[in-house]
C-alpha cells in the first residue's frame, strides 16, 4: 500500500518560515491535501490540490511539490500555528485515502 | 455555515456493534461525498470509509472491510457508519468529513469517541 512520510516534528521561531515535508513515491503525480489539527480539535483543511487555499486560511500557508516531495510552507509563523499537520493523497491503485504520519509543529 | 455533528459513540464490548451518525446542515447534503476518518488516542489520522453523494459508490479501508458499512439517508441529511465485530484496536475518535471530492474532506465534525469496556 502507498506510504507518505513526514518528519515527526518541526520547530521554528515566531516570525520565521516553517516547512513541513511529505514524501512518497511519485507524489508528483498525485493531488496532495494538508490538514491542521490543534489539540482536542477536529482537523482543518489548510491546503488542497497541492497549493489551493480554502477561504479563511491565511495567505501565510502555501503548498508546493517537487519530485517525490510535497511541502507545506508557513510564513511568519505564529504561536497559534502550533499544531499537528497531516498530508493526504488518494492511492489511485485502491481509491483509498492515505495520510502521512503527521508532523508536530512547535513554535519556539 | 456547514455543520457536521457526530453521535452514537460510547462504550462497547469486543465483538459488539455500534452505529455512528453524522447530522449535516448548511449545504446540499445529497450533492457531496462524505467520509469517516478515525484517530486512535495519541495517534495519527486513519481513513475508514467514503460514500458518494448518491450513495452508490463506497470505499473501505482494508482494516474495516467486511465489518463496517457506510450509508447515508439524503432525506434526513445524515451519514451513518454501522460497525460490527468491533475490536479493541477500533478504539478511536471517529470524525465525519464532507467532500468536495470523495477523495478528501473540506469540513470535519468534532468527532465521537468509541471505547471498549473490559
Amino acid at each position: 500500500s502507498y506510504v507518505l512520510t513526514q518528519p515527526p516534528s518541526v520547530s521554528e521561531a515566531p516570525g520565521r518560515t516553517a516547512r513541513i515535508t511529505c514524501g512518497g513515491n511519485n507524489v508528483g503525480d498525485k493531488s496532495v491535501h494538508w490538514y491542521q489539527q490543534k489539540p482536542g480539535q477536529a482537523p482543518v483543511l489548510v491546503i488542497y490540490y497541492d497549493s489551493a487555499r480554502p477561504s479563511g486560511i491565511p495567505e501565510r500557508f502555501s503548498g508546493s511539490k517537487s519530485g517525490n516531495t510535497a511541502t507545506l510552507t508557513i510564513n511568519r509563523v505564529e504561536a497559534g500555528d502550533e499544531a499537528d499537520y497531516y498530508c493526504q493523497v488518494r492511492d489511485s491503485s485502491s481509491d483509498h485515502w492515505v495520510f502521512g504520519g503527521g508532523t508536530k509543529l512547535t513554535v519556539l | 455555515e456547514v455543520q457536521l455533528v457526530e453521535s452514537g459513540g460510547g462504550l462497547v464490548q469486543p465483538g459488539g456493534s455500534l452505529r455512528l451518525s453524522c447530522a449535516a446542515s448548511g449545504f446540499t447534503f445529497s450533492s457531496y461525498a462524505m467520509s469517516w476518518v478515525r484517530q486512535a488516542p495519541g495517534k495519527g489520522l486513519e481513513w475508514v470509509s467514503s460514500i458518494s453523494g448518491d450513495g452508490y459508490i463506497t470505499y473501505y479501508a482494508d482494516s474495516v472491510k467486511g465489518r463496517f458499512t457506510i450509508s447515508r439517508d439524503n432525506s434526513k441529511n445524515t451519514l451513518y457508519l454501522q460497525m460490527t465485530g468491533l475490536r479493541v484496536d477500533d478504539t478511536a475518535v471517529y470524525y465525519c468529513a464532507k467532500g468536495p471530492s470523495i477523495f478528501f474532506g473540506d469540513y470535519w465534525g468534532q468527532g465521537t469517541l468509541v471505547t471498549f469496556s473490559s
